[in-house]
């Protein structure tokens, strides 16, 4: 089964401070996913990866930066904090087969406090 | 607005009843999947069910489509309180790609 693993699990940042989200999977898949939930809004897609060195913008990119240094892992930067980013954030592996929709494996998240 | 979303935002029963759980959407899709959270971990995917498909099962899940009327239900039977968690529909707009538009998650409790 699929492993996405993150770090931290629970994270307290302070206004205007530098905050990076870590998730590693072991599981050799191309795409990977950066989303936030909050109540009421469900997940929501901040950034994705389609590989090693790419990242793409998803619906709420604003006041995030991604990284995809290699296969394994893809980070999550908040380059000046605030706290309306306060919220659970999900990473999620996946490969999409030829034609076909993508089943994603999730993370458990990383709550992050933004006071 | 959301582009996908469950109906209801918070549904009760009791062990061995049956429940179902149904969402709408509003764009062309090539696939709808149903997710399920529980408390403290990542969505788990139940079911994917592509847009040639009018029902999928899963042990005792059952998830419908019905693409005239952009909506879909998952049933489960026999429910047990393992069952309780959040229910997510997420749908897939294009082909070869992976992003999901999640609904807002279905609460289900299921009491002793």
């Amino acid at each position: 089964e699929a492993a996405v693993t993150q770090s931290p699990r629970n994270k307290v940042a302070v206004t205007g401070g530098k905050v990076t989200l870590s998730c590693n999977q072991t599981n050799n898949h191309n795409n990977m996913y950066w989303y936030r939930q909050d109540t009421g809004h469900g997940l929501r897609l901040i950034h994705y990866s389609y590989g090693a060195g790419s990242t793409e913008k998803g619906d709420i990119p604003d006041g995030y930066k991604a990284s995809r240094p290699s296969q394994e892992n893809f980070s999550l930067i908040l380059e000046l904090a605030t706290p309306s980013q306060t919220s659970v954030y999900f990473c999620a592996s996946g490969d999409v087969g030829r034609g076909r929709a993508e089943t994603l494996y999730f993370g458990s998240g990383t709550r992050l406090t933004v006071l | 607005s959301q582009l996908a979303e469950e109906n209801s935002w918070a549904l009760s029963v009791h062990e061995g009843e049956s429940v179902t759980v149904n969402c709408s959407y509003k764009t062309s899709i090539t696939a709808l999947q149903w997710y399920r959270q529980k408390s403290g971990k990542g969505p788990a995917q139940l079911i994917l069910i592509r847009s040639n498909e009018r029902e999928k099962r899963n042990g005792r899940l059952r998830a419908t489509l019905d693409t005239s009327s952009q909506s879909s239900s998952l049933s489960i039977t026999a429910t047990r309180c393992e069952d309780t968690a959040v229910y997510f529909c997420a749908t897939n707009t294009g082909a070869n790609t992976g992003k999901l538009t999640f609904g807002h998650g279905t609460i289900l409790r299921v009491h002793p």
